[in-house]
């Protein structure tokens, strides 16, 4: 079956220190990877997304996620957090084939603390 | 530009009554979608339009009825809500359907629905 999992439902880290948001999904076909930020109180926006080459994609905000296809994960990660990064974070997965949907994972929320 | 706008940004509407949400693109995207997000929880896909054709209806209820005038608007006409129909719904849009790389998603600021 295909499934996104993130494993931590919140993750609190002090302020500029560096985090790590996991996800791991499972698949059998190739796959294309996302992770969505959302602020409070607003929609979803595309943060980074790996479809293919190099498997380390970055954001234009200091996000980074790695592509690990033997460990089937991208995680999403941060060398130093800023208050303002404080959010609800999702990874989402499409499989290539008959289910072109987007499938998310639960979502992680991110609180960065003074 | 990869912006999806949205309107109204809130609606309060009673059980009896009849609303529209609207969403647009003008980025040439030939795919759209709605979605319904409760508090705390990811996206429910609801609906997908390719083309301006219906493409998936995840059992949603008729008491929503999408409707996809041009390749730039998508509706979601609302009639005889229930209160647990409550929900951020959000509005996506992708440059294709296809089980590719253009399926990528960009998503709207969302209409807070509040059914009383």
């Amino acid at each position: 079956a295909q499934s996104v999992t993130q494993l931590d439902s919140q993750v609190p880290v002090f302020e500029e220190a560096p985090v790590e948001l996991r996800c791991n999904y499972s698949s059998s076909v190739s796959v294309y990877l996302f992770w969505y930020v959302q602020y409070p109180n607003q929609g979803l926006q595309l943060l980074l997304k790996y479809l293919s080459g190099s498997t380390l994609v970055e954001s234009i905000n200091g996000f980074e996620a790695e592509f690990n296809k033997s460990q089937t994960s991208f995680h999403l990660r941060k060398p130093s957090v800023h208050i303002s990064d404080t959010a609800e974070y999702f990874c989402a997965v499409t499989f290539s084939g008959s289910a072109r949907q987007l499938t998310f994972g639960s979502g992680t929320q991110l609180t960065v603390l003074p | 530009d990869t912006e999806v706008t949205q309107t109204p940004k809130h609606l309060v509407m009673g059980m009896t009554n009849k609303k529209s949400l609207k969403c647009e693109q003008h980025m040439g995207h030939r795919a759209m979608y709605w979605y319904k997000q409760k508090a705390k929880k990811p996206p429910e896909l609801m609906f997908v339009y390719s083309y301006e054709k219906l493409s998936i209806n995840e059992s949603v209820p008729s008491r929503f009825s999408p409707e996809c005038p041009n390749s730039s608007l998508l509706n979601l006409h609302l009639h005889a809500l229930q209160p647990e129909d409550s929900a951020l719904y959000l509005c996506a849009s992708s440059q294709d359907f296809g089980g590719g790389p253009g399926d990528t998603q960009y998503f709207g600021p969302g209409t807070r629905l509040t059914v009383l």
